[in-house]
C-alpha cells in the first residue's frame, strides 16, 4: 500500500463547476499537507499548505484536512480553463524533510 | 523574486552515456532538493542539501548518481552511466531552511530521455 493515494483521473468538468480533489494517506505522523499544481512540461507550483487538521482558504481554493480519517481535499470554486493541470498532494511529518507525493490528479476544465 | 533555475530543459542521451544537470535555487534558500519524476507519478526525493552538506541521500542510487553543492548555492546532479529507466523529469526545489521543508519551490525541471 502506498503512503499517499490519489486518483489519477482524468477529471473533466465544465467551466464554473466546483472541483473536489482528494488524497488519502496511511502515515499518522504526517503534520503538513500541501497542494501543488503542475502544468504540462512545468515544475510543480505550491498552491497552499495546511498544518494539522482544519480548513484554509485562498481565493477560489480551499484546502481541507481531516486527520481522523486521514483524508485531505482541495476544492476549486468557479473553475476556469486555466485551472486545467495536474494537482499533486504532498505531505510531510512534523520536523521531517521529505515530501511524500501522491501520483497527481489530471484536471481538465472545459469551456 | 527569481525562481529556481534549471538547465538544460531537455536532454536526450544513449544508455551508458553520462549527463549532468544544473540548478540555481531561490536567493537566500539554504535547503536544496533534487527529485525524480517518472511519467504518471509524483516526484520522488533523491537528495537534500542543507547549505553544502547532505541531509538525506537515502533514495539516491549511489552507484550511478552523484550530486554536489560545493559553495552552498548552485548544485549539479550527475548520472553515469545512464540506464533506460532513468528517463524522467529531474526537478530541483529549494526552501528557506530545512525546518521549512513544507514550503518548497520547484524549478521547471530537466526532461531526460535515455535511448
Amino acid at each position: 500500500q502506498k503512503e499517499v493515494e490519489q486518483d489519477p483521473g482524468p477529471l473533466s468538468v465544465p467551466e464554473g463547476a466546483i472541483v473536489s480533489l482528494n488524497c488519502t494517506y496511511s502515515n499518522s505522523a504526517f503534520q503538513y499537507f500541501m497542494w501543488y499544481r503542475q502544468y504540462s512540461r512545468k515544475g510543480p507550483e505550491l498552491l497552499m499548505y495546511t498544518y494539522s487538521s482544519g480548513n484554509k482558504e485562498d481565493g477560489r481554493f480551499t484546502a481541507q484536512v481531516d486527520k481522523s480519517s486521514k483524508y485531505i481535499s482541495l476544492f476549486i470554486r468557479d473553475s476556469q480553463p486555466s485551472d486545467s493541470a495536474t494537482y499533486l498532494c504532498a505531505m510531510i511529518t512534523g520536523g521531517g524533510n521529505k515530501l511524500t507525493f501522491g501520483t497527481g490528479t489530471q484536471l481538465k476544465v472545459e469551456l | 523574486e527569481a525562481g529556481v533555475a534549471q538547465s538544460p530543459r531537455y536532454k536526450i542521451i544513449e544508455k551508458r552515456q553520462s549527463v549532468a544537470f544544473w540548478c540555481n535555487p531561490i536567493s537566500g534558500h539554504a535547503t536544496l532538493y533534487w527529485y525524480q519524476q517518472i511519467l504518471g507519478q509524483g516526484p520522488k526525493l533523491l537528495i537534500q542539501f542543507q547549505n553544502n552538506g547532505v541531509v538525506d541521500d537515502s533514495q539516491l542510487p549511489k552507484d550511478r548518481f552523484s550530486a554536489e553543492r560545493l559553495k552552498g548555492v548552485d548544485s549539479t546532479l550527475k548520472i553515469q552511466p545512464a540506464k533506460l529507466e532513468d528517463s524522467a523529469v529531474y526537478l530541483c526545489a529549494s526552501s528557506l531552511e530545512q525546518g521549512a521543508s513544507y514550503e518548497q519551490y520547484f524549478g521547471p525541471g530537466t526532461r531526460l530521455t535515455v535511448t
